[in-house]
C-alpha cells in the first residue's frame, strides 16, 4: 500500500518568515495529494489540495509544489503569521473511488512572535 | 451549514467495556470515513460508509466495527477496550465515494480507556 513520509516533524519559524513542510510517498499511481492543519481541540481542515496534472498551485499565502517524477510534495507558507501554528498534514491517495487516504505523520510548526 | 457533528467529545472507559461514538455527516454528505488518531501512529485510516455499506477497511482488528444509517449518520464501536484504543477517533464526510472529492473532519470523540 501507500506510505507517506512527512518531515520535519517540527518546525519553528519567525514570524513573517516561510516555513516548508516535505511529503514523499511511494506508490507511484497515487495522483491526488491534499494538506490539512489541525489546530488544538479541532479537527484537520483542508486547506490547499493538488492534482498530479498540475505542478503548483498558490492560495494567497499557500502553495504546494509537486514532484511526480522524484514522489515529492511541498507546502510553502509565506509570510508566516502567529495563527499559522498547528499541526500540518500531508496525504495521498489515488484519484478514483474507494481509495483511502494515506496521511503523513505530521509536522507541528510554531511561529515564534 | 453545519459542520460534521461527533458526539461525544470526551469519553472515559474501563478496559473490558465497549463504546459507541457517532457522526453526522454535512447534509447532502453520504460518504462517512473513521479515522484513529494517536501520538504515535498518526492517523490511521478505520473505515469508510456510503450507501449504508462498508465500502473499505483499515488494518483493525474486529472489535472495530461500524455501520451507517439512511440518512446517513454514521456510529463506530469498540468492543472489549484495550488501554490502546486510547486516541482521538475522527470522522470525515464527503459528497461521494472517495476522498478525492475533499474530506470535512468534525472535531473528534477523544476516548481514554483505564
Amino acid at each position: 500500500g501507500e506510505n507517506v513520509e512527512q518531515h520535519p516533524s517540527t518546525l519553528s519559524v519567525q514570524e513573517g518568515d516561510s516555513a516548508v513542510i516535505k511529503c514523499t510517498y511511494s506508490d507511484s499511481a497515487s495522483n491526488y495529494f491534499p494538506w490539512y492543519k489541525q489546530e488544538l481541540g479541532k479537527g484537520p481542515q483542508l486547506i490547499i489540495d493538488i492534482r498530479s496534472n498540475v505542478g503548483e498551485k498558490k492560495d494567497q499565502r499557500i502553495a504546494v509544489t509537486l514532484n511526480k517524477t522524484a514522489k515529492h510534495f511541498s507546502l510553502h507558507i509565506t509570510e508566516t503569521q502567529p495563527e499559522d501554528s498547528a499541526v500540518y498534514f500531508c496525504a495521498a491517495s489515488k484519484n478514483f473511488g474507494n481509495e483511502k487516504l494515506t496521511f503523513g505523520t505530521g509536522t507541528r510548526l510554531t511561529i515564534i512572535p | 451549514k453545519a459542520g460534521v457533528t461527533q458526539t461525544p467529545r470526551y469519553l472515559i472507559k474501563t478496559r473490558g467495556q465497549q463504546v459507541t461514538l457517532s457522526c453526522s455527516p454535512i447534509s447532502g454528505h453520504r460518504s462517512v470515513s473513521w479515522y484513529q488518531q494517536t501520538p504515535g501512529q498518526g492517523l490511521q485510516f478505520l473505515f469508510e460508509y456510503f450507501s449504508e455499506t462498508q465500502r473499505n477497511k483499515g488494518n483493525f482488528p474486529g472489535r472495530f466495527s461500524g455501520r451507517q444509517f439512511s440518512n446517513s449518520r454514521s456510529e463506530m464501536n469498540v468492543s472489549t477496550l484495550e488501554l490502546g484504543d486510547s486516541a482521538l477517533y475522527l470522522c470525515a464526510s464527503s459528497l461521494t465515494l472517495g476522498q478525492n472529492y475533499g474530506y470535512t473532519f468534525g472535531s473528534g470523540t477523544r476516548l481514554t480507556v483505564v
